[in-house]
């Protein structure tokens, strides 16, 4: 079993307003990924965890808020986002250094 | 320099006929590197993944490393349609679990 579940599949949101993008894996992976991705552009990074700690911030804005609560589990917590974020968000995981499986993505729309 | 670096513009190639794909990257002591095919509007699908010089097959896929020119290939045999997609290189940087990406390239099969 490769599955990298994200919910929800699509999300519009206000710049008022607070929401949050869930991953799940039972892959057993120790590191998780959060990625951007524009369209025709590559995957962005944004955080990375490794058993679960934060140990990748590639400098994104403070309304993108990573947590990951448990081995399984990674949300991205959105707040005051801005129409230049609306993207499709992806979350991998991997065991270490290895082969990084991705869930379907969160396609967010801020307006 | 950027990580990975994938150069080609969009390649057209008849159905049948092998396309090619190339990558290079910049950080030396990298150890694992991956082939990633996106569609349109879907997340990443890890397709290949290599760790030793050489090649390593796979149906009608070979992905080959060559560590000293810090070069890695895709090569796509007997290419059909649904072979039309992004493929993105991609490399976990040496000292980190950053899971850096090449910018893709567009394949396009025409029957």
């Amino acid at each position: 079993d490769t599955e990298v579940t994200q919910t929800p599949k699509h999300l519009v949101m206000g710049m008022t307003n607070k929401k949050s993008l869930k991953c799940e894996q039972h892959m057993g992976h120790r590191a998780m990924y959060w990625y951007k991705q524009k369209a025709k552009k590559p995957p962005e990074l944004m955080f990375v965890y490794s058993y679960e700690k934060l140990s990748i911030n590639e400098s994104v804005p403070s309304r993108f808020s990573p947590e990951c609560p448990n081995s399984s589990l990674l949300n991205l917590h959105l707040h005051a986002l801005q129409p230049e974020d609306s993207a499709l968000y992806l979350c991998a995981s991997s065991l270490d250094r290895t082969e990084a499986f991705f869930g379907q993505g969160t396609r967010l729309t801020v307006v | 320099q950027k990580e990975v670096e994938q150069n080609s513009g969009p390649l057209s190639v008849p159905e049948g006929a092998i396309a090619s794909l190339n990558c290079t990257y910049s950080d030396r002591g990298s150890q694992s590197f991956f082939w990633y095919r996106q569609y349109s509007g879907k997340s990443p699908e890890l397709i290949m993944s290599i760790y030793s010089n050489g090649d390593k097959e796979d149906g009608r896929f070979t992905a080959q490393l060559n560590k000293a020119s810090q070069y890695v290939s895709l090569l796509i045999r007997d290419s059909q349609p649904s072979d039309s997609a992004t493929y993105l290189c991609a490399v976990i940087v040496y000292g980190n679990n950053r899971l850096a990406f090449g910018k893709g390239n567009q394949v396009v099969v025409i029957p």
